[in-house]
């Protein structure tokens, strides 16, 4: 079956770190580019990163210089490790595939919840 | 960023119903429909305005006049009901609207 599975999320105190799992089951994640999306508390959903086949990052402002997206080709495992914690990252977090860079999303996960919180 | 306005908020209808959300605010064909259900992966339904997604039911479609985008659900059924949202894929960072909550009247 072809899916996508996030775990990883907790809660976590402000300045904290945690890393984010995507497993993928049915393709391989390395020839797809793959994006992290999250959805904060009665918010929009909102783009987070991408890593690029090439293995090319990206990342919205808002978290650039903070969160870093990697994949182990080895595991068809995506990653985000997430640094400096704010309570504003409080959101469900999901990973997302995109075929051909089109930015279109054809594949979701569940999401993780984050909860950043003293 | 690009912004996108997605209308109305919230609707409430009936099974059987016609219903239709709007979204504006992207170019050309560069917008895709998403069906989320609370704690279940979103699922993309629509993709470049009017293309019907592998495996979306056909009471599903897209359509574009200009900048104005919609969604039509021809004939609402049980499954139906959850939260749609617009993107536009016209330019990265990728944007959404907020989201249509679709609950049963």
């Amino acid at each position: 079956e072809v899916q996508l599975v996030e775990s990883g999320g907790g809660l976590i105190q402000p300045g904290g770190s945690l890393r984010l799992s995507c497993a993928a089951s049915g393709f391989t994640v390395s020839t797809n580019y793959m994006n992290w999306f999250r959805q904060a508390p009665g918010k929009g959903l909102e783009w987070v990163s991408v890593i690029y086949p090439s293995g090319r990052t990206y990342y919205s402002d808002s978290v650039k210089g903070r969160f870093t997206i990697s994949r182990d080709n080895s595991e068809n495992t995506l990653y985000l490790q997430m640094s400096s914690l704010r309570p504003e990252d409080t959101a469900v977090y999901y990973c997302a595939r995109d075929v051909t860079s089109s930015l279109v999303f054809d594949l979701w996960g569940r999401g993780t919840l984050v909860t950043v919180s003293s | 960023d690009i912004q996108v306005t997605q209308s109305p908020s919230s609707l409430s209808a009936s099974v059987g119903e016609r219903v239709t959300i709007t979204c504006r605010g992207s170019q050309s064909k560069f917008l895709n429909w998403y069906q989320h259900k609370s704690g279940k992966a979103p699922k993309l339904l629509i993709y470049g305005a009017s293309n019907l997604q592998s495996g979306v039911p056909s009471r599903f479609s897209g359509s574009a006049s200009g900048t104005e985008f919609t969604l039509t659900i021809s004939s609402l059924q049980p499954e139906d009901f959850a939260t749609y949202y617009c993107q536009q894929s016209h330019s990265t960072p990728p944007t959404f609207g907020q989201g249509t909550r679709l609950d049963m009247k």
